[in-house]
């Protein structure tokens, strides 16, 4: 089946510190692939995508780009901030009427 | 600019009592959802709706009803409350099923003591 797995957490780093939470997926098909946030006491809110093999999405300055070969997307930024604090889900999509698969989530905690 | 809107915010109940989760979305999406978020345990897709007039089961439906009563429109019922669904319950909405980008409410927590 389809599925995602995240790098379990919970990673604490200090400020301007550099950021790489992992993720790899298993997908019959070709997902297009999608990094949500959730900041404390709100809902997820989408960060960033990639809809095919190559391409880079990239927002707020984390980046991710979808390695086919690899089955990879992994989050990265280069200078965390305590306002990065957060939750990060990866999730994939499907063509079709199947909803979204997510990943269990990586807490990040960023103390100054 | 509302977005998703989720009422109520938080809930008690007793075990074995009823309640519904409502849920509107002003975006004129197609698709809405609705998950529950546990520690350890990330999203769980419970029910959704791929568009109006239908629903389908997700992960873990389980002692969940949901009715999509337009297009706005999308609630969550638990018939007889249980504490295992103690929970933060999450109302989402998407231009479609497959398109990926979904649109959250800010939670429900509901407590079952």
């Amino acid at each position: 089946g389809n599925s995602v797995t995240q790098m379990e957490g919970p990673v604490t780093l200090s400020e301007e510190a550099f950021l790489t939470i992992n993720c790899t997926y298993t997908a019959t098909g070709y997902p297009s692939l999608f990094w949500y946030v959730q900041y404390p006491g709100e809902g997820l809110q989408l960060l960033l995508k990639a809809t095919k093999a190559d391409d880079k999405g990239s927002n707020k300055g984390f980046e991710a780009t979808y390695r086919k070969e690899t089955t990879s997307f992994h989050l990265e930024k280069g200078s965390v901030q305590v306002s990065d604090s957060a939750v990060y889900f990866c999730a994939l999509s499907l063509p079709g009427n199947t909803p979204l698969v997510f990943g269990k989530g990586t807490r990040l905690s960023v103390i100054a | 600019n509302a977005g998703v809107t989720q009422t109520p915010k938080f809930q008690v109940l007793k075990t074995g009592q009823s309640m519904t989760l409502q849920c509107a979305q002003d975006m004129n999406h197609n698709s809405m959802y609705w998950y529950r978020q546990d520690p350890g345990m990330g999203l769980r897709l419970i029910y959704y709706s791929a568009s109006e007039g239908t629903t389908d089961k997700g992960e873990v439906p389980n002692g969940y009803n949901v009715s999509r009563l337009n297009k706005r429109e999308f609630s969550l019922r638990l018939e007889s409350a249980a504490p295992s669904q103690t929970s933060v319950y999450f109302c989402a909405s998407s231009p479609g099923t497959g398109t990926g980008e979904l649109f959250f409410g800010e939670g429900s927590r509901l407590t079952v003591l």
